[in-house]
């Protein structure tokens, strides 16, 4: 596929589980972004890859939220210990790199924290 | 904390006339302003984006319109059609190569 893949796109979790949600950038695109969007907000950066540098974490909202990148492409999202505040869309982007936009987004997962 | 403040919230306007939705940022290091379009179920899409050395962009019935001295830039949409009803996202470029977003406007065309 030509742009970003997200997966799950929909994902129902209980209060306290741990999520895994996924994101396949395009290929060739060195910058990967992950975004949390909440019911009709705006876009929460969290977490940006950029090659093999160490990532920029500074909107993670806690502990409970990590990220990692392997081998320079497919992103993991994990939040433990979820919680009802958790509940969002969670979109991912890409770029060739961080000064090269725009950046293409994926069509997110919704999580929802029962 | 950097922000960019987006107004209107929400917006109607009826088929064919002109939409305008309005960005105020604060911060001086910046080079890219992109506006971005997003449809329900859907993320947000590059629509149209400009740089600081000009103060106006076009593509087809959307413009970018910039004022670097008052720190604004606005989207305008003309002869607005129902398939433009969406969300509509500014947002600019910092320092830190990070882009900080606008809270969004939900744009609704009216046959």
């Amino acid at each position: 596929g030509a742009g970003v893949s997200q997966s799950p796109s929909n994902k129902v979790t209980e209060k306290g589980k741990d999520v895994e949600l996924r994101c396949d950038p395009i290929s060739g695109h060195t910058a990967l972004y992950w975004y949390r969007q909440s019911l009709g907000q705006g876009l929460e950066f969290l977490i940006y890859f950029q090659g093999n540098s160490a990532p920029d974490k500074s909107g993670l909202p806690s502990d409970r939220f990590s990220a990692e990148r392997t081998g320079g492409s497919v992103s993991t999202l994990t939040i433990q210990r979820t919680q009802q505040e958790d509940s969002a869309v969670y979109l991912c982007a890409s770029s060739r790199d961080r000064n090269n936009q725009p950046q293409h987004f994926g069509d997110g997962t919704r999580l929802s924290i029962l | 904390q950097q922000q960019v403040k987006q107004s209107p919230q929400s917006l109607i306007v009826q088929k064919g006339g002109i939409s305008i939705i309005n960005c105020a940022y604060e911060n001086t290091a910046f080079d890219y302003f992109p506006w971005y379009q997003q449809f329900p179920g859907k993320g947000p899409a590059l629509l149209i984006a400009i740089r600081p050395d000009v103060s106006e962009k076009k593509e087809g019935r959307f413009t970018i319109s910039f004022n670097k001295s008052a720190k604004q830039f606005s989207l305008h949409i003309m002869d607005s059609q129902p398939g433009d009803s969406a969300t509509y996202f500014c947002a600019y470029m910092d320092s830190n190569y990070q882009l900080i977003w606008g809270a969004g406007t939900k744009l609704i065309i009216k046959p």
